[in-house]
């Protein structure tokens, strides 16, 4: 069953904006992950988030974190053309077994040069 | 980085025939490996989760007997689906992970799978 929900489905936007992507979950975690996958192709890991943390950064990306709301988000900043892809978050749940993930929808990112 | 390899990369068969897919792990020994399935626009569904050495753990709704999973060694893990049908294509990812290396999944590139 599918735990996060992302929102919005879909983002256009221009180069050089910065792109905000929303995720909520249902059940407790341990973590939270960030992954970006390029059409037809399998996905890479950005950034993990865990549950004792609320934010973290990585190069233009910037993670939130809050577990009272049991939501996510991921801020793009200065977006570039080749960020073009969906971006799906994904949980690490207390109690799953082997650490396996449970994937949102994702958001479908569009810039545009 | 941990690299994850897949193989084929796309595969077309006929129905009723088998088509097997292989996941390895190319610069690290997976403690376990995982098979997903993605249909067209649509996120990733956890199939199966599988440990070497011993039987995969299927998900709810994930046919055992349809979807064979083995996984032989540390690096090396194949997905075999069984008489498939043409609602069994769809796109088949697996990913691997190492304990030591943290909670971070590694990705195969993929497999498009059609049933003609």
């Amino acid at each position: 069953s599918q735990q996060g929900e992302e929102d919005p489905q879909a983002l256009s936007i221009q180069e050089g904006e910065n792109a905000t992507m929303n995720c909520s979950y249902k059940t407790s975690i341990n973590n939270l992950q960030w992954y970006r996958q390029n059409s037809g192709r399998g996905l890479v890991h950005l950034i993990l988030i865990r549950s004792n943390e609320r934010e973290k950064h990585s190069g233009r990306l910037r993670v939130t974190l809050d577990t009272s709301k049991k939501s996510s988000s991921l801020l793009i900043t200065a977006s570039r053309a080749a960020d073009t892809a969906s971006y799906f978050c994904a949980t690490d749940s207390y109690g799953g077994s082997q650490g396996n993930l449970i994937f949102g929808k994702g958001t479908k990112l569009s810039v545009k040069p | 980085g941990a690299v994850v390899s897949q193989h084929p990369s796309r595969v077309i068969c006929k129905s009723g025939t088998s088509v097997k897919i292989e996941c390895r792990s190319l610069d690290f020994q997976a403690t376990t490996m995982f098979w997903y399935r993605q249909f067209p626009k649509q996120s990733l569904m956890l199939m199966a989760t599988s440990n070497e050495g011993s039987k995969a753990t299927y998900e709810q709704g994930v046919e055992k007997d349809k979807f064979l999973i083995n996984h032989a060694s540390l690096t090396l893990s194949t997905l075999t689906v069984t008489s498939a049908h043409p609602e069994d294509s769809s796109f088949y990812i697996c990913s691997a992970r190492l304990w030591e290396l943290g909670p971070e999944q590694f990705f195969g590139p993929g497999t498009r799978l059609t049933v003609l």
